[in-house]
């Protein structure tokens, strides 16, 4: 079964703390993978993409990897602002049909504190 | 910023009432998706669409209906609403590239009394 599991559920830190999202997957064929930023209230956004070849994205100070030997990815965010505070998700694709369909974790809920 | 978008954004309406939720993208995607959500779970994709005339049920069973009689416009319709569509409905869009990325609209927050 095709399945995007994150971890922590909810994270809490402190304005100008880095931290990093964790992403485990179970989808295959795999395409790619992506990390999306959710506001409250509003449509996921893209952050980055990354596909079987490649090991690591940057985006500011978003920095995401991936390992598909071990099928996992993690999202590092350094220098964390107030504007971080949001629900990030990691979705993946896969190869297997033209819709290009998306498997969506349930998304890591960050708070910056000030 | 994506061109897509979602009109209305927040919709509170009783029991029985049709409702029409619309979504259009001005980037000429022949893909378009509705997906639904509740409060910290994953996004779920209810129904989908290649193209013109063509719409597809997703992954999770949904009283509601799609048309896409323009390419630009893909909306979703609940004939007789129930709390249990109570939940944000989001519209993306595709363009097909080989990464498939998907655009997402703002979402409506439906609730039903």
């Amino acid at each position: 079964k095709n399945q995007v599991e994150q971890s922590p559920q909810s994270l809490i830190i402190l304005e100008g703390k880095n931290c990093t999202l964790q992403c485990n997957y179970t989808v295959s064929p795999f395409s790619n993978l992506r990390w999306y930023k959710q506001d409250t209230g509003r449509g996921p956004v893209s952050l980055t993409i990354m596909t079987f070849s490649e090991n690591t994205k940057s985006n500011g100070r978003y920095t995401a990897t991936l390992d598909a030997d071990t099928k996992q990815s993690s999202l590092h965010i350094t220098a964390s602002q107030l504007s971080d505070s949001a629900s990030y998700i990691c979705v993946v694709s896969d190869r297997g049909s033209t819709l290009g369909r998306l498997y969506f974790g349930r998304g890591t809920q960050l708070t910056v504190w000030p | 910023e994506a061109d897509i978008y979602q009109t209305p954004r927040y919709l509170v309406i009783g029991t029985g009432k049709k409702i029409t939720l619309e979504c259009s993208q001005t980037m000429g995607h022949d893909k378009m998706y509705w997906y639904q959500q509740d409060p910290g779970m994953e996004l779920h994709l209810i129904h989908y669409s290649y193209g013109v005339n063509s719409t597809e049920k997703g992954d999770l069973s949904s009283e509601s209906t799609v048309s896409r009689i323009r390419t630009e416009h893909f909306p979703l319709t609940l004939e007789s609403a129930r709390p249990s569509h109570t939940s944000q409905y989001l519209c993306a869009s595709s363009g097909g590239d080989s990464t498939y990325e998907q655009y997402f609209g703002p979402g409506t927050r439906l609730t039903v009394t």
